[in-house]
């Protein structure tokens, strides 16, 4: 089976702009969560979706939002892109939800000008 | 918030046994406890999830006393390619009701020849 996979790989922005970066679950997971992680920090928590709903937000600014698909995929949007937004956006998904086994993409690199 | 503690880094040589502790309050009832190991630029890649006593796979092992409020990975015999970025994670659920999943800082282990 495919792990989970996340497009772009890489990405270059500048600020002001709107980014959208996208993650598809492995088969079968039905929870999808984001996290940002700043070059030498862990993974700070951004949003969780199970069942296409929100369960859980991280402390981050409304400037960022997500949704969920029905076939389970997920996208992250970024609004009037600030340079301190520049990090490895992760995605990972479980089944059925919570804390329990997350499988991580690669992440995509986002860097802002 | 709830947060967790971990030492920031630790050095072992080859065929050492390594232990790496993580502290954690708040732990939400249901919630499991997991570790995960990342390698620079890469993903959080799953070692083994627990959620009382003791858990054993391939890889490693994971200890949790009766109160959770705490876990220690133990990675027998390491090898240079353990060298790694070591994270536990577990749910929180302090957070005036949304459902927040939080990494500890990390432990960068590095596995000397």
């Amino acid at each position: 089976d495919a792990g989970v996979t996340q497009s772009p790989t890489h990405l270059i922005k500048t600020r002001g702009q709107h980014v959208t970066l996208r993650c598809s679950p492995i088969s079968g997971h039905k929870s999808v969560s984001w996290y940002q992680q700043v070059l030498g920090q862990g993974p700070q928590f951004i949003f969780q979706y199970y069942e296409k709903e929100e369960r859980g937000r991280g402390n981050f600014p409304d400037r960022f939002s997500a949704r969920q698909f029905p076939n389970y995929s997920s996208e992250l949007n970024v609004n009037a892109l600030l340079l301190g937004d520049s990090a490895l956006y992760l995605c990972a998904s479980s089944y059925p939800r919570g804390a329990d086994t997350q499988y991580f993409g690669p992440g995509t690199r986002l860097t802002v000008l | 918030l709830a947060k967790t503690t971990q030492p920031i880094s630790m050095d072992s040589y080859e065929g050492q046994e390594v232990n790496i502790t993580c502290s954690h309050n708040n732990i939400a009832t249901n919630d499991y406890i997991t570790w995960y190991q990342q390698f620079p630029s890469q993903g959080p890649r799953f070692i083994i999830q627990g959620y009382k006593t003791k858990v054993t796979n391939e890889v490693a092992s994971l200890f949790i006393p009766a109160d959770r409020k705490s876990s220690t990975l133990s990675l027998p015999r390491v090898s240079l390619s353990d060298t790694a970025v070591y994270y536990c994670l577990v749910g929180d659920n302090s957070g005036a009701g949304s459902y927040q999943l939080t990494f500890g800082k990390g432990t960068k282990l590095s596995v000397i020849p």
